[in-house]
C-alpha cells in the first residue's frame, strides 16, 4: 500500500535554531497539505499545495515558518528560528482530489529545548 | 472552525460495541461526514465517511441520522487496538475544498 514518507521521525533542536522537514507523497498526488497538531489536539492546517503552488497558506507564520514545493512532487517545511512553542508533531498529508484520497504521513515529532 | 461536536472521551469493553456519537447540526446539504482515526504517536487513519445513506466497510459502519444533524461510527467487535483518538469531520467534496478541518475528536479507550 502507497504511503506518505516523512523524515525525520523525531528531531530535537535548541531554540533559535533552523530545523526542516521533508515530505515524499504519494506518487501522483497532486494535492499535498502539512499540518501541525499539538499534544492533546487535532491537527491544525498550515499549508496546501496544489502542485507546485500553495493554495492555503493562512495558518502559516510566515515570520518564521516557510514551506516550498519546488517540483510539485516532495515539500520540505522549514522553521527559522525555532521557539520553545513550535514543539509538537508534523504531519503530511497528500490527496488524489478523489472521495478517498486522503493519506497521512507518521509525522515528525518536534522538540525545541 | 471545526463543525461537529464529539464527547471527549469514551470506554469500551473488548469485544463489545463502541458507538462513537458525533453532532453536526449546521452540516449543509453537500458536505460529507468523514470518520478518522489516530492512534498514538501515528498520522490520522481514514475509517469511513458518507453523505446521507448509512455506510459500512471492513473497518465500521457509519449510521447517519435523517435530518443529518449526528452520526454514529460503529465498531461491531472492538479490540484493544482500536484505543485511539476518533475524529469526526465534515468535508465538502470541491475541488480547492478537499482540507480537513480536525476538531479535538474523542479518545476511545477499549478495555480488556
Amino acid at each position: 500500500e502507497a504511503e506518505v514518507a516523512q523524515s525525520p521521525r523525531y528531531k530535537i533542536t535548541e531554540k533559535s535554531q533552523a530545523v526542516a522537514f521533508w515530505c515524499d507523497p504519494i506518487s501522483g498526488h497532486a494535492t499535498l497539505y502539512w499540518y501541525r497538531q499539538i499534544l492533546g489536539q487535532g491537527p491544525e492546517l498550515l499549508v496546501q499545495f496544489q502542485d507546485e503552488s500553495v493554495v492555503d497558506d493562512s495558518q502559516l507564520p510566515k515570520d518564521r515558518f516557510s514551506a516550498e514545493r519546488l517540483k510539485g512532487v516532495d515539500s520540505t517545511l522549514k522553521i527559522q528560528p525555532a521557539e520553545l512553542g513550535d514543539s509538537a508533531m508534523y504531519l503530511c498529508a497528500s490527496s488524489s482530489g478523489t472521495v478517498h484520497g486522503y493519506t497521512f504521513g507518521s509525522g515528525t515529532r518536534l522538540t525545541v529545548v | 472552525d471545526a463543525k461537529t461536536t464529539q464527547p471527549p472521551s469514551m470506554d469500551c469493553a473488548e469485544g463489545r460495541a463502541a458507538n462513537l456519537p458525533c453532532n453536526h447540526s449546521t452540516i449543509s446539504g453537500n458536505e460529507y461526514v468523514y470518520w478518522y482515526r489516530q492512534i498514538h504517536s501515528q498520522g490520522p487513519q481514514y475509517i469511513i465517511h458518507g453523505l446521507k445513506n448509512n455506510e459500512t466497510n471492513e473497518m465500521a459502519s457509519l449510521i447517519i441520522t435523517e435530518d443529518r444533524k449526528s452520526s454514529t461510527l460503529i465498531l461491531p467487535h472492538a479490540t484493544l487496538r482500536d484505543t485511539a483518538v476518533y475524529y469526526c469531520i465534515v468535508r465538502l467534496l470541491l475541488v480547492g475544498s478537499e482540507k480537513l478541518v480536525f476538531g479535538k475528536g474523542m479518545k476511545l479507550t477499549v478495555n480488556p
